[in-house]
């Protein structure tokens, strides 16, 4: 079974531009997370969506960044423009069960955007 | 990939010694913390978990310990190999409709 899968990899971008990250959760895990993680520093949660609702975006960092998850399925995350600070790591992970309910998070190994 | 250590706390072990990892968690009313382990390039691994109603669980090679008194959870890990290079970092969960809150992460180097 394919685990979560993230695209690209890596994406270098100049400040200004826009950049789109996408990951496809594991199938039927309703539940898909965002969060990043900057050069050295901890994981921050980002957002969550059950199915194609956000359940909670209290992680996004400003007006800059744009999730969506049409249709329940995969879901992108869009910056822009993008900014220096938003360098890093991002990570999706999904869950069958709600991560508090003690649902177990699927990472994908991450999107790393580096912004010039 | 990523250059998981930078700015990170270290600890650096021969190959065969046995590791302990410590962390910090910020609310004691958190019902639920889990252990991950991130090699570069690559996404979060679980590793092991355990509920605010325990303070030791053990798993292969690995054992997480729990003091809610002081907030602190440890992860041990016995007979320690390079394969087990990586950053580690613990994360809470507050209750049911909260997601996980990480920790800063501490890079374990394993010297053969």
């Amino acid at each position: 079974e394919a685990g979560v899968t993230q695209f690209p990899s890596h994406s270098v971008i100049e400040k200004g531009q826009t950049v789109t990250l996408r990951c496809d959760p594991i199938s039927g895990h309703d539940n898909l997370y965002w969060y990043r993680r900057v050069m050295g520093k901890e994981i921050k949660f980002l957002l969550h969506f059950v199915k194609e609702s956000k359940q909670d975006e209290s992680g996004m960092p400003n007006n800059r960044f744009l999730a969506e998850r049409t249709g329940g399925t995969y879901s992108t995350l869009k910056v822009q423009p993008a900014e220096l600070e938003d360098s890093g790591v991002y990570f999706c992970a999904s869950s069958f069960g709600l991560a508090g309910g003690i649902g177990e998070l699927f990472f994908g190994e991450g999107s790393r955007l580096t912004v010039l | 990939g990523e250059s998981v250590g930078l700015h990170l706390p270290t600890l650096s072990v021969q190959e065969g010694d046995n590791s302990i990892i410590n962390c910090a968690y910020s609310n004691s009313a958190s019902d639920y913390f889990i252990w991950y382990k991130q090699e570069s390039g690559k996404g979060p691994q679980f590793i092991i978990d355990i509920r605010s109603n325990m303070d030791k669980r053990q798993g292969q090679r690995v054992t997480v310990l729990l003091n809610k008194t002081v907030k602190h959870l440890s992860l041990q890990i016995a007979a320690t190999q390079p394969g087990d290079s990586a950053v580690y970092f613990c994360a809470e969960i507050r209750n049911r409709y909260s997601t996980l809150t990480f920790g800063k992460g501490t890079m374990l180097l394993v010297s053969p």
